[in-house]
């Protein structure tokens, strides 16, 4: 069936940092790829998505490039914020489902 | 635009008892989705409404849980008897229309349910 695995977490990171969160998938047919993100106390909110192999999502300095050839969509950021701690969650859905899977989340806390 | 609207935020109850979670899709969504996610996990769908119509509910525990959608519109999820492993983040989400390719799902703030 269609899966998503996302690097464990947490992570810490300084301020100004790099960032890159793995993500893996599994999935029969051609899924769409997303990066969801949940800020403290909020609800989950689309960050960025790829909807076939090649693209690059791109959204508030991060980026994502859906890989087919390597199954990932490892998610990128060249300078992070404190303002970026939150959870991220790798997702995928499929076309004629449309029903999303979740990676497990990872948590990210940026400290100044 | 109103984002997805949910209540309670917040519930606590015994086992054995009965709950019921409200959510109000964004206006004009024909597509309904409940999630539970549970602390340390990433969401995972319970049920899926395109209008006033399941078009899955697989992964449901019909023995103990049941939603409807009157009226394409609202929904409501109900949990009857409460386990202690339904302690979790109950999400409702609503997109466009489920046919369409790639709709976006827009979430709303959740229900976290605590069942002691």
């Amino acid at each position: 069936g269609n899966s998503v695995t996302q690097m464990e977490g947490p992570v810490t990171l300084s301020e100004e940092a790099f960032l890159t969160i793995n993500c893996t998938y599994t999935a029969t047919g051609y899924p769409s790829l997303f990066w969801y993100v949940q800020y403290p106390g909020e609800g989950l909110q689309l960050l960025l998505k790829a909807t076939k192999a090649d693209d690059k999502g791109s959204n508030k300095g991060f980026e994502a490039t859906y890989r087919k050839e390597t199954t990932s969509f490892h998610l990128e950021k060249g300078s992070v914020q404190v303002s970026d701690s939150a959870v991220y969650f790798c997702a995928l859905s499929t076309y004629n489902n449309n029903d999303m899977r979740f990676g497990a989340g990872t948590r990210l806390t940026v400290k100044p | 635009e109103a984002g997805v609207a949910q209540s309670p935020r917040y519930k606590i109850i015994e086992k054995r008892q009965s709950v019921a979670f409200w959510c109000n899709p964004i206006s004009g969504h024909a597509t309904l989705y409940w999630y539970q996610q549970i602390l340390g996990q990433g969401p995972k769908l319970l049920i899926q409404f395109q209008n006033n119509g399941v078009v899955d509910d697989s992964q449901l525990p019909k023995d103990r849980f049941s939603a409807e959608r009157l009226k394409g519109v609202d929904s409501t999820l109900k949990i009857q008897p409460a386990k202690l492993e339904d302690s979790a983040v109950y999400l409702c989400a609503s997109s466009l229309d489920r046919v369409q390719p790639y709709n976006e799902q827009f979430f709303g703030p959740g229900t976290r349910l605590t069942v002691l």
